[in-house]
């Protein structure tokens, strides 16, 4: 079946770097696009951006571009995200989601567990 | 960007009723090309992730039951539960990817 493993919960300062991988399994992932959503604590979703693995363009959101890196490891079939210059507006749930290799432009099949990310002096 | 705004915010149903939530698109998600709504429904309960219920505005994503239904074209789309179940407790989002995604702020539902 198909899964998605997020890692585990991360505090950190202002200023700071934090990377999120998110494991998948069951599916061809190299033929997908990861697209990654946030939602802030009690807050709506809020999409991110997304890469396709299969031709590894990217499309970032305007609101965390400049910041914001997505990866992919074909190998381990794990897609990472990473958030730099941390801000405590970005303390939220951040979630990976499957979603077609074309275009970051689509619907999300299925999502990770999600990884709290908290932002704190 | 196409910004998506639903109604109401929140609503309570009775067991066994209907629910219906509205969403609209600031500007039509219908592609001409591909004769599709580019239109999304999800449920999220507590602690959970986001399913994804409904896509291109009323296919049923496998393994969804047949209680959910959505409908619309254009800028106005409608996800409706027919006969309301306890597990059916969430909140619903409605999600654009005519363009850039984006989502819906949420409709919480509740029991009666």
């Amino acid at each position: 079946q198909v899964q998605l493993v997020q890692s585990g919960a991360e505090v950190k300062k202002p200023g700071a770097s934090v990377l999120v991988s998110c494991k998948t399994s069951g599916y061809n992932f190299t033929t997908s696009g990861i697209s990654w959503v946030r939602q802030a604590p009690g807050q709506g979703l809020e999409w991110m951006g997304w890469i396709s693995v299969y031709t590894g363009n990217r499309n970032y959101a305007e609101q965390t571009q400049g910041r914001v890196t997505l990866t992919t490891d074909t190998s381990s079939t794990t897609a990472y995200m990473e958030l730099r210059s941390l801000r405590s507006d970005d303390t939220a749930v951040y979630y990976c989601a499957r979603t077609d290799y074309r275009s970051g432009w689509y619907y999300f099949d299925f999502w990770g567990q999600g990884t709290l990310v908290t932002v704190s002096p | 960007d196409i910004v998506m705004t639903q109604s109401p915010d929140s609503l309570a149903v009775s067991l066994g009723e209907r629910a219906t939530i509205n969403c609209k698109s600031s500007q039509s998600v219908f592609h001409r090309s591909s004769n599709k709504n580019y239109l999304a429904w999800y449920q999220q309960k507590p602690g959970q992730p986001p399913k994804l219920l409904i896509y291109w505005a009323s296919t049923r994503e496998s393994g969804v039951p047949d209680r959910f239904s959505g409908s619309g074209s254009g800028t106005d789309f409608t996800l409706t539960i027919n006969s309301l179940q306890a597990e059916d407790v969430a909140v619903y989002y409605c999600q654009q990817y005519y363009s850039t995604p984006f989502f819906g702020q949420g409709t919480k539902l509740e029991i009666k």
